[in-house]
């Protein structure tokens, strides 16, 4: 089974851009969430959508958003990119998103703002 | 605020010596505890997880000690292996967490390099 696939790699933007982050879960699986891996902070939680809709948000700005597929992949997008969204951006899926099942990650997505 | 302590940045151990890897947290709500390992270039892969009604967690040569007194929990890898030489995350789950059914407080993580 193919794991958990994330679109584009790496992606230089500048500042005031926009960028959209893909991502395709594992085959079955319906919930997707996202996380922001920057040095010094770890994994911080973003979102997490199921069944096309956002269930779950953390605390980041509006800027970021995101949405879900029929197929249950989902997109993330950042709008008016500033210097600080520089980070590794990952998405986790599993099969319905409960709370103590295994959630895995794809490779991420690094973002560099200049 | 950093609710899920990793104050080791980095740790290196001999092949062969047990690897002590350690974590803490503040939040009293966390119930359930995980691990993640994470190579460069490659998403963070589940490891071993435990149970706040348990103390202990054992698959192979990975061990969880869970410390609910001192908000506090440990992996232990014996014996150590050049191939750990990777970054863990530790991670906390309350329930209803803010809503969230799903969402993972994460480490900082730690660097473990296993020298052979």
């Amino acid at each position: 089974k193919a794991g958990v696939t994330q679109t584009p790699r790496y992606l230089i933007k500048t500042r005031g851009q926009q960028v959209t982050l893909s991502c395709s879960p594992i085959s079955g699986h319906r919930s997707v969430s996202w996380y922001q891996q920057t040095p010094g902070q770890g994994l911080q939680f973003l979102f997490e959508y199921f069944s096309e809709t956002q269930r779950n948000k953390g605390n980041f700005p509006g800027r970021f958003s995101g949405r879900q597929f029929s197929n249950s992949r989902s997109e993330m997008n950042v709008s008016t990119l500033e210097l600080g969204d520089s980070a590794l951006y990952l998405c986790a899926s599993s099969l319905t998103g409960e709370r103590l099942e295994t959630q895995y990650f794809g490779p991420g997505t690094r973002l560099l703002v200049l | 605020d950093q609710q899920v302590k990793q104050n080791s940045p980095s740790l290196s151990v001999q092949e062969g010596r047990i690897s002590i890897l350690n974590c803490d947290y503040t939040n009293s709500m966390f119930d359930y505890f995980l691990w993640y390992k994470k190579y460069p270039a490659e998403g963070p892969t589940f490891l071993i997880s435990i149970s706040s009604i348990k103390d202990k967690n054992e698959d192979g040569r990975f061990t969880v000690f869970l410390n609910k007194s001192a908000k506090h929990l440990s992996l232990h890898i014996v014996p150590s292996q050049p191939g750990d030489s990777a970054v863990y995350f530790c991670a906390a789950s309350a329930k209803n967490y803010g809503g969230a059914t799903n969402k993972l407080i994460f480490g900082t993580g730690t660097l473990l390099a296993v020298q052979p």
